[in-house]
């Protein structure tokens, strides 16, 4: 299958300050992108959709200034935590879907585990 | 809005049995379904998908079926063995859109 990959796997920061997360497709290009919050033992709740050359489109709930994402080629997406706070600790998981699979499978990158102190 | 739900929890076997867990859904309007694996601290190992035009699914080990007009899926794991413990999620996306709604997942351990 398609590879997705995610940088970095592992942060920490100090409460205060940005932490950017990026999501790459390796082996195809992907017009969009997915961004996935998962808290301890729960599910994957889905922040946004990330458009290649256009806004992203956040779900319901998510601050669109805290939550910067930025997807500015065809392989690259970013999602910048800005002024991080404990509350954004979390596991954030990006996915792709390859248009050579008939825009139906996901593929998703091995997750970025955010710490805030 | 779409909700889908994961049973059991969780689930401890011995190895060798075969198992099953189970999706259900709220909205039959399903493009497809997507059965997962996740390990401890990693991202999601994509296992099967079934078309909403199709019934079953199989690769190796497992079996994954799909009655959408009851809202329900199954992930049967023949033989089940230690190394199949991890997490198994299920996904359904939306006729009208491109997002996922995730089940709650099923923790897996097969017991030695």
């Amino acid at each position: 299958g398609a590879v997705v990959s995610q940088h970095p796997s592992r942060v920490i920061c100090k409460s205060g300050t940005s932490v950017k997360i990026e999501c790459r497709s390796l082996d195809f290009q992907a017009t969009t992108m997915f961004w996935y919050r998962q808290f301890p033992k729960k599910s994957l709740m889905l922040m946004a959709t990330s458009n290649e050359g256009s806004k992203a489109t956040y779900e319901q709930g998510v601050e669109k200034d805290k939550f910067l994402i930025n997807h500015a080629s065809l392989t690259l997406s970013t999602l910048t935590v800005t002024s991080a706070h404990p509350e954004d600790s979390s596991f954030y998981i990006c996915s792709a879907r390859d248009p050579r699979q008939g825009q139906n499978e996901q593929f998703f990158g091995p997750g970025t585990r955010l710490t805030v102190l | 809005k779409q909700e889908v739900t994961q049973i059991p929890a969780a689930l401890s076997v011995p190895e060798g049995e075969n198992l099953v867990l189970n999706c259900s859904f709220t909205d039959s309007a399903i493009y497809n379904l997507q059965w997962f694996r996740q390990d401890p601290g990693k991202g999601l190992t994509s296992l099967l998908l079934i078309q909403s035009s199709q019934r079953e699914q199989t690769s190796g080990r497992l079996n994954a079926s799909l009655d959408k007009s009851s809202g329900r899926s199954t992930l049967y794991i023949a033989a089940s063995q230690p190394g199949d413990s991890a997490t198994y999620l299920c996904a359904v996306r939306h006729n009208a859109g491109n997002m996922l709604t995730f089940g709650g997942g099923t923790r897996l351990m097969v017991k030695p």
